[in-house]
């Protein structure tokens, strides 16, 4: 499978607990997003990676919420003392340079669940 | 604020019947409009987007700037379309998408 690879599928943890997720986008694409999906609701976004560069970050995310793309490749998302209401579908999409970047691509997200 | 609003929770037609899924968008600027789909136990995936003006799958989507609207439509719905349909919207950088909190389609035979 060529896509978006995201692990673990699934994390179960206690509340204060540090967590890490992370994403490995298809090879060429130099666009990484990661997002959130409670349910019921679309996915928000969370942060915006070009290359290696972090160019965008929500507001929503607390200082609790770290993401690095070291080498501009695969990405890690990473949850400081987690808490009940940061479980959630966490997923992660990419997309290529040039005239189709606005297609995303997802993986099939990492499922948290703080207990 | 950007917004994507979809009020439809869940729609429900008969295989046949012409479908509309609804949205509704507020945009500082000039947005890009995407349609995302997730069919049962698959990722998300791109449906169409307005930049191309395409028709996937037969469904096609119409941008009204003036009523800041970008609905969904098939004429014929199939029972294969029953899927979670996401509408989403982007500046023109790309680097921030906005999804509506999607309208779940069922497709009866």
């Amino acid at each position: 499978d060529t896509g978006v690879s995201q692990n673990p599928r699934h994390k179960i943890t206690k509340r204060g607990q540090n967590v890490t997720f992370r994403c490995d986008p298809i090879s060429e694409h130099n666009r990484l997003y990661w997002y959130r999906q409670t349910l019921g609701q679309g996915p928000e976004f969370l942060t915006y990676f070009q290359n290696e560069a972090q160019l965008e970050k929500s507001r929503l995310l607390s200082d609790r919420f770290s993401a690095e793309r070291p080498k501009g490749s695969f990405s890690t998302l990473e949850i400081q003392r987690t808490e009940q209401g940061d479980s959630a579908m966490y997923l992660c999409a990419s997309s290529s340079p040039g005239p189709a970047n606005e297609k995303l691509f997802f993986g099939s997200g990492t499922q948290l669940s703080v207990l | 604020a950007q917004r994507v609003t979809q009020p439809e929770k869940l729609l429900s037609v008969f295989k046949g019947a012409p479908v509309e899924l609804k949205c509704n968008y507020s945009y500082s600027g000039s947005p890009e409009l995407f349609w995302y789909v997730q069919y049962s136990r698959q990722r998300l995936q791109l449906l169409l987007r307005h930049i191309s003006r395409e028709s996937i799958k037969g469904f096609t989507a119409d941008l009204n700037k003036g009523e800041t609207s970008f609905h969904l439509k098939k004429p014929f719905a199939q029972e294969e379309d029953s899927a979670m349909y996401y509408c989403a919207l982007s500046g023109r950088n790309f680097n921030k998408f906005y999804f509506g909190s999607g309208t779940k389609l069922n497709v009866k035979p």
